[in-house]
């Protein structure tokens, strides 16, 4: 059963354009929902993370949009740099009970100049 | 450089084998993690513990186990090992239990053959 589902597979934007990936999930007792960024050759890290008691977070071109009633969220990275070439995950996690961090399945993003 | 150190960073060997896998925490984190890493399944929660206690078991198969020693590092050790089992496995660590930023490693790439 996979609990965060991701969108796209693979996402090819223009230099300066907008980077739009989607994650919804199923378990409403996830509280926790973290974006992680992952270069080859190296392990995920932490972009940026948003609680759902609020329903956009921005961290310079990185943006988190939060739809609590859809159970869907997304990141956007504004003026996309070929820098952030890399495969990005959605991920959520509870507070409560077992339910450790579970990732989404990935989207592999090139920047093309 | 997330703090987190895996060894080895590569690792090949032959089905029916036993590997150990092994993480050093940042300083200061109590939780280590361990993920699987694959092209078709994404990154699997394996296993969390805490201060040396298991404290979340995901995916893990029987043919698996980890420990944490006292010193806060951790090993993971796979048996009876398959084709299937080639994978890279990531260690994360971080300071709480739940819903805070985990730190990955590197990774170790395991090549059953």
């Amino acid at each position: 059963q996979q609990q965060v589902k991701q969108s796209p597979q693979s996402l090819i934007v223009q230099k300066g354009g907008i980077s739009i990936i989607n994650c919804a999930y199923e378990n409403t007792a996830f509280d926790y929902f973290p974006w992680y960024q992952q270069f080859p050759g190296k392990g995920p890290a932490l972009l940026i993370a948003i609680r759902p008691d609020v329903s956009e977070k921005k961290e310079g071109r990185f943006t988190i949009s939060f739809n609590k009633s859809a159970k869907q969220f997304s990141l956007h990275i504004m003026d996309s740099q070929p820098g952030d070439s890399a495969t990005y995950f959605c991920a959520a996690e509870s507070n409560f009970g077992n339910e450790k961090l579970t990732f989404g399945t990935g989207t592999r993003l090139t920047i093309i100049p | 450089d997330s703090g987190v150190t895996q060894t080895p960073k590569h690792l090949i060997t032959a089905t029916g084998q036993r590997v150990t896998l092994r993480c050093s925490p940042r300083s200061g984190d109590l939780s280590v993690y361990w993920y699987q890493q694959s092209l078709d399944q994404g990154l699997q929660f394996l296993i969390q513990y805490y201060n040396g206690e298991e404290r979340a078991k995901g995916n893990i198969l029987e043919r698996f186990s980890a420990q944490q020693f006292p010193d806060l590092h951790s090993e993971l050790n796979l048996s009876s090992l398959e084709l299937g089992d080639s994978a890279l496995y990531f260690c994360a660590s971080s300071v709480e239990v739940t819903n805070s930023p985990l730190h990955f490693g590197n990774g170790t790439r395991l090549t059953v053959t």
